[in-house]
């Protein structure tokens, strides 16, 4: 059984377009997170939410959005989707104190 | 700030020892981590140090802390061409149980 998985794999989408990436563990992981991972290989987080608290990284366009319907799953949503929004995108959960992370296996999404 | 430090590339050949290192800003992080990424997959927690350790051994993996210095280092015995990947440091951003804040990794080619 996948652990933290992300659907769909692959978005290709036009540019202005509105999209959700979906995100699911059963870890019983207390905080989720999105990362974005650039064409460089770079990661930068975006969001990380538990039931108590989101944190969101200031400089996230606030076109994404992040949705928790429940403790299990964190979905992220994008309103007006613009070419630079191209990227891979990696949800991942963790447990309380160590955090060692458990990663999906990341969303590419492509805006023409 | 909150920025990590590694080396883009390391090239060694099979047999070797590889050494990746890194270096973090946050004195107060309790944990730090080394995630693996192989080509098309999310990222896979290799292994992590406490703080209060200088010195962590697993298998072909070594991992030394110098936190005078806040630097960091995965060493990989005998690497072998499965070992070729991107490397990631990671520390939680302001310590504690905040959000990882990756370095832009370290692409190991091994080379047979």
């Amino acid at each position: 059984d996948t652990a933290v998985s992300q659907t769909p794999k692959y978005l290709v989408t036009q540019m202005g377009n509105d999209k959700s990436i979906k995100c699911e563990q059963n870890l019983g992981h207390d905080t989720m997170y999105w990362y974005k991972q650039d064409s460089k290989k770079f990661l930068k987080i975006m969001f990380s939410y538990n039931n108590k608290e989101l944190i969101i990284n200031e400089t996230v366009p606030n076109r994404f959005s992040p949705k928790s319907p429940d403790k299990a799953h964190l979905n992220l949503h994008i309103n007006s989707l613009e070419l630079g929004d191209s990227a891979v995108y990696f949800c991942a959960s963790s447990p309380p104190a160590r955090g060692g992370y458990t990663f999906g296996s990341g969303t590419r999404l492509t805006v023409v | 700030g909150e920025d990590v430090e590694q080396s883009l590339f390391l090239s060694v050949r099979e047999g070797d020892s590889s050494v990746i290192n890194c270096t973090y800003t946050d004195s107060s992080s309790t944990y730090l981590y080394w995630y693996k990424q192989e080509p098309g997959a999310g990222l896979q927690l290799l292994t992590y140090i406490f703080s209060n350790m200088d010195m962590k051994q697993d298998q072909r993996l070594t991992v030394l802390l110098n936190k005078k210095d806040k630097h960091l280092s995965l060493r990989i015995a005998d690497t072998q061409t499965g070992d070729s990947a991107i490397y990631f440091c990671a520390e939680p951003f302001r310590g504690g149980n905040t959000p990882l804040v990756f370095g832009k990794g370290t692409r190991l080619s091994v080379i047979a």
